[in-house]
């Protein structure tokens, strides 16, 4: 199952509103997760289940989306969210990711 | 602490072999299914293999055949062993920890930092 994430990258300010899509190549019911990276850092997980938050991340991060469409949003960019965010199906084997946003300072 | 911790990465030969462990600590390693995933620096994440807690294993088809995961619960560590290794296995090697939800097993709540493979002569 291949995961087509865009845009593969953005600008954006602190206190936007960023909305990233990750679109599945077969239908995957909610079995997506989000993970975000930061440069020399192992991802860290946000989402599951398509969303359901992980424990401790900020309520900023939500996600939505099932079958074939999710979104990531991050309601209001803080310094810290400028990252590289990765969605991940869990529906089949091969475990695929998508090819990644990065999330830039405007 | 909650940690998983890499190690074995280095430089070989293209057609060489190489083990990788990860040593977890601070969680009952027997109880969670465990994966690995590798990066290209500067690129994206792929999944290379995954291990359940009683020893089934799943692997992308880019390694079939020349890697094979393992686990020793009594020691609380992971294994890839890597053999036949090809430039293109060069990447920053990370073993993370899989917890399952509502039907899916493979979401990964605990990283390693990472140990760096490089296949070159």
């Amino acid at each position: 199952i291949q995961l087509t994430q865009s845009p593969s990258s953005l600008s954006a300010s602190v206190g936007d509103r960023v909305t990233i899509t990750c679109r599945a190549s077969q239908g995957i019911s909610s079995y997506l997760a989000w993970y975000q990276q930061k440069p020399g850092k192992a991802p860290k997980l946000l989402i599951y289940a398509a969303s359901t938050l992980q424990s401790e991340v900020p309520s900023r991060f939500s996600g939505s989306g099932s079958g074939t469409d999710f979104t990531l949003t991050v309601s209001s960019l803080q310094p810290e969210d400028f990252a590289t965010y990765y969605c991940q199906q869990l529906n089949s084997y091969p475990l695929t990711f998508g090819g990644g946003t990065k999330v830039e300072i405007k | 602490e909650v940690q998983l911790l890499e190690s074995g990465g280095g430089l070989v030969q293209p057609g060489g072999s190489l083990r990788l462990s990860c040593a977890a600590s601070g969680f009952t390693f027997s109880s969670y299914a465990m994966s690995w995933v590798r990066q290209v620096p500067g690129k994206g994440l792929e999944w290379v293999s995954g291990i359940s807690g009683g020893g089934s294993t799943y692997y992308a088809d880019s390694v079939k055949g020349r890697f094979t995961a393992s686990r020793d619960n009594s020691k609380n560590t992971l294994y890839v062993e890597m053999n036949s290794l090809r430039a293109e296995d060069t990447a920053v090697y990370y073993c993370a920890k899989a917890f399952s939800y509502g039907g899916a097993y493979w979401y990964f709540d605990l990283w390693g930092r990472g140990t760096l493979v490089t296949v070159s002569s």
